[in-house]
């Protein structure tokens, strides 16, 4: 297991039109997180699951916006009809809950541009 | 509602200087505070976790201290090297969240010039 792989790495879209990415979590790791990052801010929270139940989804996310995680392994992250404010680097993180001091484990992040 | 801050925003210094940075939380609302390193194309990498006050670590050339009561932490870095070059992020929980989310500030980028 090299760690969390998140696919595609780079998305070009027309603002209408959808987009899904994918996030492949650490095998063992029971939790899985979506943050979002705009330039000049720190990752925002989006959304987590515990297994295959999503548990918190943060106001921010507009109806447009669905995760999945069948089975609880990988992860969907659907945005629909992109619009130019939906352009930011989309993080996925998993960790194995043990309390507050658990370390989550990052992708290198999907990039959405949307023209 | 929890406001993680950072400051600076961007610092730029030669190879061999040493620096530091701050994080500040509220102090009433605390249980753990995260330092990650995101250098550009790569993972956030999980530097530290601190959850006492008092707690000072150390990874190499790099290390944190945390103080719960005044509601803030400092990351040193002891002779600034090109490779570590990188945004610092530091986070923490928000109260009475078991889901294990994070609240971000805004990352200082660090520039070592050669």
């Amino acid at each position: 297991d090299t760690g969390v792989s998140q696919n595609p790495r780079h998305k070009i879209t027309k603002r209408g039109q959808n987009v899904t990415f994918r996030c492949d979590p650490i095998s063992e790791h029971n939790r899985l997180y979506w943050y979002r990052q705009t330039l000049g801010q720190g990752p925002e929270f989006l959304t987590y699951f515990q297994n295959e139940a999503q548990l918190e989804k943060s106001r921010l996310l507009s109806d447009r916006f669905s995760a999945e995680r069948p089975k609880g392994s990988f992860s969907t992250l659907e945005i629909q009809r992109t619009e130019q404010g939906d352009s930011a680097m989309y993080l996925c993180a998993s960790s194995t809950w043990t309390g507050m001091n658990t370390e989550a484990f990052f992708g290198q992040g999907t990039r959405l541009t949307v023209v | 509602i929890l406001n993680v801050e950072q400051s600076p925003q961007s610092l730029h210094v030669q190879e061999g200087d040493s620096t530091n940075f701050t994080c500040s939380f509220p102090s009433s609302n605390f249980y753990a505070l995260h330092w990650y390193r995101w250098e550009t194309a790569k993972s956030p990498e999980a530097l530290f976790v601190m959850t006492l006050n008092g707690d000072e670590k150390k990874k190499g050339r790099i290390s944190a201290t945390l103080n719960t009561k005044e509601g803030y932490s400092y990351l040193y870095i002891k002779g600034s090297q090109p490779e570590d070059s990188a945004t610092y992020l530091c986070a923490s929980p928000p109260l009475y969240n078991q889901g294990g989310k994070l609240i971000f500030g805004q990352g200082t980028e660090l520039s070592v010039k050669p």
